[in-house]
């Protein structure tokens, strides 16, 4: 079955330190890998996306993300976490569904950056 | 660009009623999509079109749904009877041009609740 799998409910993270938010994926095919980020009472915002070429992605506010074939992984990455990139960040991955694409997204992960 | 627009951002109704949820995608873009988000189920696809055709609508959870686009900067997502679980937020989204069918621009959401 095709799917996308976000592990972690919730990551905490200090601000100025490092972030990982992780991601796994299943689908036929090259896949084709997204990252969109919720604020609070908003519309899914589109940060960055991996279709092919270089294995990491750079995007929006800073935020970059690796793909790795080998683990069916897209972990979404930023350096150095700012308070205001809490959020709910949700992964997402193109599947074929019959004779129509689909994007399939993950459950979400909550992000707390602490000051 | 206003980017996705969609109207009301809040609809308050009672069980039986008729509700009609309103998007008006970017212009240019060929694709619609009609998702709603809720705690327990996350996002779920409901339907898409391209060129104001229903691609796949196999997201429709009943026939007290239907979707409309009568044309390439309307479209219209309706329930009729509304029930309590159909309470969630609806987001429309729409894709296309330089960004291609994959890459999704979400609209702020009506939050729906049916009483």
């Amino acid at each position: 079955a095709q799917s996308v799998a976000q592990p972690e409910d919730q990551v905490n993270v200090a601000e100025g330190n490092p972030l990982t938010v992780k991601c796994t994926y299943s689908v036929s095919g090259n896949p084709y890998l997204f990252w969109y980020v919720q604020y609070p009472n908003r519309g899914l915002q589109f940060l960055l996306k991996y279709i092919t070429g270089d294995n990491l992605v750079k995007g929006s506010y800073g935020f970059e993300a690796e793909f790795n074939k080998s683990q069916t992984s897209f972990h979404l990455k930023k350096p150095s976490a700012l308070v205001s990139d809490s959020a709910l960040y949700f992964c997402a991955v193109r599947a074929r569904m019959d004779s129509s694409y689909k994007l399939i997204f993950g459950s979400g992960t909550r992000l707390l950056v602490r000051p | 660009d206003a980017g996705v627009i969609q109207s009301p951002r809040h609809e308050v109704t009672e069980m039986g009623q008729e509700v009609t949820l309103r998007c008006k995608p970017i212009s240019g873009h060929d694709y619609l999509f009609w998702y709603r988000q809720t705690m327990m189920r996350g996002l779920e696809l409901l339907i898409y079109f391209n060129n104001n055709v229903p691609i796949d609508d196999s997201g429709m959870p009943e026939d007290r749904f239907s979707a409309k686009m009568p044309n390439a900067s309307f479209s219209t997502l309706k329930i009729q009877p509304s029930e309590p679980r159909d309470s969630a937020v609806y987001f429309c989204a729409s894709s296309g041009l330089a960004g291609g069918q994959d890459t999704q621009y979400f609209g702020p959401g009506t939050r729906l609740t049916v009483l």
